[in-house]
């Protein structure tokens, strides 16, 4: 999964409960982008980081929220207004926004109890 | 708006047979096509890419791609099917930077394929 790591691999949460999903690369990317994935719906995009220290909403931000304090860090943290959290996170970057393929990171599999 | 429509949930097909997952899109201007897999459990690896140039695309693992603007299509294909080649098949478009500036990426739904033995 090319240098990109999320962790941890299972996730487990009450209802009611924030939870940060992590998020790292050693590739020097640029860009940083974070998807849920559920079955039968491809990816939908989460949020999105061009650079450091900025970030935009992608199509389903609600619910969720960000940082980007470091160039290789970009963790998610899925908050108690998300409605539907169970869900396939998976973590991609690349080299600039826009121009570059993806790659992505082995996904964090969260359920909610 | 971007649109991307992979039209088969599931493929079927014998190894050593030649196989096709099917991809359309729809995006203002030229479109920047991208073909990723998914095994089990895991993230989504790259494949190929369709920017500009030769239609016909050659990426990883034997695979190629080719696209059709009049059809607005970019199927992949792979003459002789593998049995480990059973994964989930994402289609991806995007806007080329120039034409629109920055845009995100839109993936469709995902094609299982199968190939059995």
């Amino acid at each position: 999964d090319g240098g990109i790591t999320q962790s941890p691999k299972y996730l487990f949460r009450k209802e009611g409960q924030n939870v940060t999903l992590s998020c790292e690369q050693n590739l020097n990317h640029d860009a940083m982008y974070w998807y849920r994935q559920d079955p039968g719906q491809g990816l939908r995009l989460i949020y999105y980081s061009q650079i450091v220290n900025d970030f935009q909403k992608g199509d389903i931000a609600e619910g969720y929220s960000v940082s980007r304090e470091k160039k290789e860090s970009f963790p998610l943290t899925v908050t108690s207004a998300q409605k539907n959290p169970t869900a396939f996170y998976l973590c991609a970057s690349s080299l600039s926004y826009g121009e570059n393929e993806q790659f992505f990171g082995p996904g964090t599999r969260l359920t909610v109890l | 708006a971007q649109s991307v429509a992979q039209p088969e949930d599931q493929v079927n097909v014998a190894e050593g047979n030649p196989l096709t997952v099917k991809c359309t899109y729809s995006v203002s201007g030229n479109p920047y096509l991208f073909w990723y897999v998914q095994y089990p459990n895991r993230g989504l690896q790259f494949l190929l890419k369709y920017i500009t140039g030769d239609n016909l695309v050659k990426g990883s693992y034997g695979f190629e791609a080719e696209f059709n603007k009049s059809q607005t299509s970019f199927h992949l294909k792979k003459p002789s099917a593998l049995v480990s080649d059973s994964a989930l098949y994402f289609c991806a478009v995007r806007p080329l930077r120039e034409e629109s500036g920055y845009s995100t990426l839109t993936f469709g739904k995902g094609t299982m394929l199968l190939v059995s033995p």
